[in-house]
């Protein structure tokens, strides 16, 4: 298993600004992955974060809004840059910890644009 | 791309009703994943089906996946109000991370 520790867990921004998103894991990880979850909408995959290289983002999203840094096993950010009201949403952390590929997240970071 | 439905996307039910959320992929599967999330939690993973065909049991949940691998169900019997949540499947194609479905939120009244 993994335990995930995600920060903030909350905040409120205002538009323009960029908010930095932590997620450090108990253990050592290959698979860590972003996804973002509107209100009442499933799981969107914003990228894999790949240690050591540029992270694999998926198709809408674009490292010039979603940096996301990787720089050892158990450590990984996600930079939201020039929020606006769209950007509200959760952004959760996950990995895949073992061998059956389940998936363990974060508790979730809730943010809110104003 | 792969697309995963999942239907219904809201379930209201009385407290002791029987739930199901059905899950169907636009392409074979390699294994399925189911997730449950409570109100303001995170997804947890609760199972992993990956044979044709394979049944799998948790107490009061049911799993199937079907016999093409394109469909899974959940079902709970004698819901509780402990159920309430929202479940989610997560179909995967081999070494690729799974795609989810939109969620079936349960909500069972006492």
């Amino acid at each position: 298993s993994a335990v995930i520790s995600q920060k903030p867990s909350r905040d409120i921004c205002q538009r323009g600004t960029s908010l930095t998103i932590q997620c450090q894991v108990d253990s050592q990880v290959t698979m860590m992955f972003w996804y973002r979850q509107q209100p009442g909408q499933s799981l969107t995959l914003i990228a894999t974060a790949n240690q050591g290289s540029e992270a694999t983002y998926e198709s809408g999203f674009v490292i010039d809004k979603f940096p996301i840094s990787r720089p050892n096993l158990t450590f990984s950010t996600l930079t939201v840059s020039n929020m606006s009201p769209e950007d509200s949403s959760i952004y959760l952390c996950s990995v895949v910890a073992g061998d059956t590929g389940e998936l363990f997240f974060g508790e979730g970071s809730r943010l809110t644009v104003l | 791309g792969q697309q995963v439905m999942q239907i219904p996307q809201y379930q209201h039910v009385q407290e002791g009703e029987d739930f199901t959320t059905y899950c169907n992929s636009s392409t074979t599967l390699s294994n399925i994943q189911w997730y449950k999330q409570r109100p303001g939690g995170h997804p947890v993973f609760l199972i992993q089906l990956v044979k044709s065909g394979e049944v799998k049991k948790q107490k009061r949940l049911t799993f199937q996946f079907g016999e093409a691998k394109k469909n899974s169900s959940l079902h709970i019997t004698a819901t509780q109000t402990t159920d309430v949540g929202t479940y989610f499947c997560a179909g995967g194609e081999g070494s690729y991370i799974p795609t989810f479905g939109r969620g079936t939120s349960l909500i069972v009244h006492p």
